[in-house]
């Protein structure tokens, strides 16, 4: 299984709801991270976990809050955002230094997400 | 500031020839550079990747070469196909920043039968 498995695919949320997205992977990787990318422009790196703990926040604004609940799991809550917020969101996981990590980042198909 | 910078927004080749994308990038203590392709609905996959420590690394019909004077990559694609069509992005990261790739804007390539 060399997937990384994002839900849901669209979402299309208010400015005052509550949503959360998922994403999972089984490949055994230690390093799961949430990507950012607008149309027409690269993807921008949002968070990175570490053996579940968080190693790195791109200084995202506090209506983004990620969460890995294990290893094979990551979730990013979303509340209260903005219709400038509407993006891909792409999850992506690795194996952590000791290997080949920096050659291999594995996405997600992403989660289209509208803010209204 | 963009880092990385694929100046191509697109690029059509005919089937069989050679595909050549482009990369440059401004920081020289950049020392892993990779390239991802992306289909429409998809993530991005890993195609290929360098060490700065070296100037080419091939790997089936994709060749990436990579001056390091210049602050210059590329990718070749030899021979294309139709099914390379996708969006293509370079990427570079440091040792010392961790896991953070910096990517380019990506460059659509089309390969006509």
């Amino acid at each position: 299984d060399t997937e990384v498995t994002q839900t849901p695919k669209h979402l299309v949320m208010g400015m005052t709801n509550k949503k959360s997205l998922k994403c999972e992977q089984h490949m055994g990787h230690r390093a799961m991270y949430w990507y950012k990318q607008k149309a027409k422009k690269p993807p921008e790196l949002m968070f990175v976990y570490s053996y579940e703990k968080l190693s790195i926040n791109e200084s995202v604004p506090s209506r983004f809050s990620p969460e890995c609940p294990n290893s094979s799991l990551l979730n990013l809550h979303l509340h209260a955002l903005q219709p400038e917020d509407s993006a891909l969101y792409l999850c992506a996981s690795s194996q952590l230094p000791g290997g080949s990590w920096r050659e291999k980042l594995f996405f997600g198909s992403g989660t289209q997400l509208s803010v209204l | 500031d963009q880092q990385v910078k694929q100046n191509s927004p697109s690029l059509s080749v005919q089937e069989g020839r050679i595909s050549i994308l482009n990369c440059d990038y401004t920081n020289s203590m950049f020392d892993y550079f990779l390239w991802y392709k992306k289909y429409p609905a998809e993530g991005p996959t890993f195609l290929i990747s360098i060490s700065s420590i070296k100037d080419k690394n091939e790997d089936g019909r994709f060749t990436v070469f990579l001056n390091k004077s210049a602050k210059h990559l590329s990718l070749h694609i030899v021979p294309s196909q139709p099914g390379d069509s996708a969006v293509y992005f370079c990427a570079a990261s440091l040792e010392t920043s961790g896991s953070r790739l910096t990517f380019g804007e990506g460059t659509q390539l089309t390969v006509n039968p």
